[in-house]
């Protein structure tokens, strides 16, 4: 089944604790992107990576990392949460090429910085 | 910021059509329509997509008019588990134009 897989799903976490949300996508995709969703803000893209070792800033990237050492995975990277990342989190991936192509969702990962 | 206009909330009942329209009067030449579809707060789900000609595949359907200024989103028969917020997105056909720009979207509610 073709799975794009975020974790963790729930995390409450201090301010300037390091940590990272992992995301895994089983269908050989090249891009893979991370987007936040806040109240009356929508999503908005954080990072994409159109394919290995190929990373770039997305609309919000400002206290996020991100590495793509390998095809399937995609962390996001928190060096040091404040309260304004707290969100809820969605990894993306799809075939590159023609646009036409699907872009499959994660599950999506609450974060909440305190 | 976002192409799309959309009702921000839409009501239907089970077992009717729900029509959802969409505005996109900017839309180019090489730029498609695309639906999504968010349920609670889980990932969005991909629907729909169509460049000019009208679009059916098992979840619904896309009709765009013929100045591809607007569409509709039809899901034919909808039940309680269509209720959900949907989203009209327009996306460049560019190789590498991977990104989705999402609106507010409409809230629809399927009511028993």
């Amino acid at each position: 089944e073709a799975q794009v897989t975020q974790n963790p799903r729930y995390l409450i976490t201090v301010t300037g604790k390091k940590l990272t949300v992992t995301c895994s996508q089983n269908m050989n995709h090249e891009y893979m992107s991370w987007y936040r969703q806040d109240p009356g803000l929508g999503l908005r893209q954080i990072y994409y990576s159109m394919n290995v070792e190929v990373t770039d800033k997305g609309d919000v990237p400002e206290g996020y990392k991100v590495s793509r050492k390998e095809k399937r995975n995609f962390p996001l990277i928190l060096e040091s949460p404040s309260p304004n990342q707290t969100s809820l989190y969605f990894c993306a991936s799809s075939w590159t090429g023609s646009s036409g192509n699907t872009i499959y969702f994660g599950e999506g990962s609450w974060l909440t910085v305190v | 910021d976002a192409k799309t206009t959309q009702p921000p909330s839409m009501d239907c009942a089970e077992g009717r059509a729900a029509n959802l329209p969409c505005n996109h009067s900017t839309i180019s030449g090489n730029e498609y329509v695309y639906w999504y579809r968010q349920i609670h707060s889980q990932g969005p789900q991909y629907i729909i997509h169509g460049l000019k000609n009208n679009e059916t595949n098992e979840m619904a359907s896309l009709i765009i008019t013929e100045d591809r200024k607007s569409s509709t989103l039809i899901l034919p028969h909808a039940t309680l588990r269509d209720t959900a917020v949907y989203y009209c997105i327009v996306r460049p056909i560019l190789q590498g134009a991977q990104k989705l720009v999402f609106g507010q979207g409409t809230r629809l509610t399927i009511n028993p």
